[in-house]
C-alpha cells in the first residue's frame, strides 16, 4: 500500500529564516506527490506535486519541494519563511484503483513562523 | 473557473438525529468526488469516493453513507449520528490521473 511518514508534529522557523517540513514515502511504482496546506478552519490548498521530470518542484507562495528517490524523500521547502506561512502542512501520495485516483495523507506538520 | 461549495458550514446535532451535508462543484464536467473526515485538526481519512453518478465507493465501514444524484453533486447521510461523527467534513473533486484534488471549505460537525 502507499503510505507517506511526516516525522515532525511541529516546526518552528524565525521569519526570515529558510524552512523545511519533512515527507518521506513508500510505494510500489512511480510516485505521485502532494503537498497541501490548511489555515484553521479551512480546506486544504494545494501547493504543488511531482510527477515525474525534474526533482526540484515549484509550487505556490514561493514553495517547492525536492523529490529524492534514493532517500525516499518529498521535502517542502522555502527559502525565507513568513509570518503568514503558519499553518498545518500535509503531504500525500496517490494509489489507483483503476478506475480513480485517491490521495493517501500524512498526519501533518504544523508550521510556526516567528518574528 | 471551477468552484466547490459545501454546506452547511458548522452543525451541531443530537445523537441519534439524521445527518445530510452537501457538495457541489461547478465550472468541470465528470469529476472524481471524495468525502474525508478529519479529526481533532489533524490527519484526513477518505470515507467514499465517486467516479459517476450513482457510483459510490466505500474505504471504511461505519454510521455514514453518500450517494451522487446528479454529476456535480455528492452527498454525505446518516440514519443515527453517533458521538463518533463529530468531525470536520471535507469534500474534494480532480479530473484525471495523477491530477491534484481540489478541497471545498469543510462542514464542521458536532454531535452532542
Amino acid at each position: 500500500a502507499q503510505s507517506v511518514a511526516q516525522p515532525e508534529d511541529q516546526v518552528n522557523v524565525a521569519e526570515g529564516n529558510p524552512l523545511t517540513v519533512k515527507c518521506t514515502y513508500s510505494v510500489s511504482g512511480n510516485p505521485y506527490l502532494f503537498w497541501y496546506v490548511q489555515y484553521p478552519n479551512r480546506g486544504l490548498q494545494f501547493l504543488l506535486k511531482y510527477i515525474t521530470g525534474d526533482n526540484l518542484v515549484k509550487g505556490s507562495y514561493g514553495f517547492e519541494a525536492e523529490f529524492n528517490k534514493s532517500q525516499t524523500s518529498f521535502h517542502l521547502k522555502k527559502p525565507s519563511a513568513l509570518v503568514s506561512d503558519s499553518a498545518l502542512y500535509f503531504c500525500a501520495v496517490r494509489s489507483y484503483t483503476g478506475t480513480a485516483s485517491k490521495l493517501t495523507f500524512g498526519t501533518g506538520t504544523r508550521l510556526q513562523v516567528t518574528l | 473557473s471551477q468552484t466547490i461549495h459545501q454546506w452547511p458550514a458548522t452543525l451541531v446535532q443530537p445523537v441519534g438525529s439524521p445527518l445530510s451535508l452537501e457538495c457541489t462543484v461547478e465550472g468541470t464536467s465528470n469529476p472524481n468526488l471524495y468525502w474525508y473526515r478529519q479529526a481533532a485538526g489533524r490527519g484526513l481519512q477518505l470515507l467514499f469516493y465517486s467516479v459517476g453518478i450513482g457510483q459510490i465507493s466505500s474505504e471504511v465501514p461505519q454510521n455514514l453513507s453518500a450517494s451522487r444524484p446528479q454529476d456535480r453533486q455528492f452527498i454525505l447521510s446518516s440514519k443515527k449520528l453517533l458521538l463518533s461523527d463529530s468531525g470536520f467534513y471535507l469534500c474534494a473533486w480532480s479530473v484525471g490521473q495523477g491530477r491534484e484534488q481540489y478541497f471545498g471549505p469543510g462542514t464542521r460537525l458536532t454531535v452532542t
